[in-house]
């Protein structure tokens, strides 16, 4: 059974850009949720996709968006990227209880 | 919404130790995992424990929800078991995780 696949694994953006991030979560699980992990704040929720519906939001400003599709595949848009945005984010899955995560996609930005 | 403390921050061991790692959850809770993060960031999930005992091999978890602590024991430890191990609990109506600040192992050979 394939795990959760984050693509790209490392990216490299300027200030100002935008940035979308891919995860396909696990087969059969409906929920992917999205988080951003920095040395500072630590691991900080960001959102919560269900049936393409997003269920839950963490406290992140409107700068950062996601989607979910059909095939419960996830997208998460980072615009007008700063340089604090500089982090893994990670993408887990689950059937409902526990989280399964995704090897992350570590964005740098400069 | 739910706090999430664990304790050591840092752990320092030899091979062949013996660890208990703590977490320490502000309400009761229905979803409590362990995890571990490798060097190359992947969060490995170790353990679905909202209660209970479990064991894996040379880990166990024990969760006392009335108590609201969660152990995780790492017997005989190995330098592949150094890295930071989080604890993530959600409560009440959010099924969704809290993170601790996790605690940091370096396993020295």
């Amino acid at each position: 059974k394939a795990g959760v696949t984050q693509t790209p694994r490392y990216l490299i953006k300027t200030r100002g850009q935008q940035v979308t991030l891919s995860c396909s979560p696990i087969s059969g699980h409906r929920s992917v949720s999205w988080y951003q992990q920095t040395p500072g704040q630590g691991l900080q929720f960001l959102f919560e996709y269900f049936s393409e519906t997003q269920r839950n939001k963490g406290n992140f400003p409107g700068r950062f968006s996601g989607r979910q599709f059909s095939n419960s595949r996830s997208e998460m848009n980072v615009s007008t990227l700063e340089l604090g945005d500089s982090a893994l984010y990670l993408c887990a899955s689950s059937p409902g209880g526990g989280y399964t995560f995704g090897s992350g996609t570590r964005l740098t930005v400069v | 919404g739910i706090q999430v403390e664990q304790s050591p921050p840092d752990l320092i061991l030899q091979e062949g130790a013996n660890s208990t790692l703590r977490c320490n959850f502000s309400d009761s809770v229905n979803n409590l995992q362990w995890f571990h993060q490798n060097p190359w960031g992947q969060l490995i999930n170790l353990f679905y424990i909202p209660s209970g005992t479990k064991q894996n091999g040379r880990l166990s978890a024990t969760t006392v929800a009335t108590e609201r602590y969660s152990l995780l024991y790492i017997s005989s430890s190995q330098t592949t078991d150094s890295g930071v191990y989080f604890c993530a609990a959600a409560s009440g109506g959010s099924y969704i995780p809290t993170f601790g600040r996790g605690t940091s192992l370096i396993v020295h050979p």
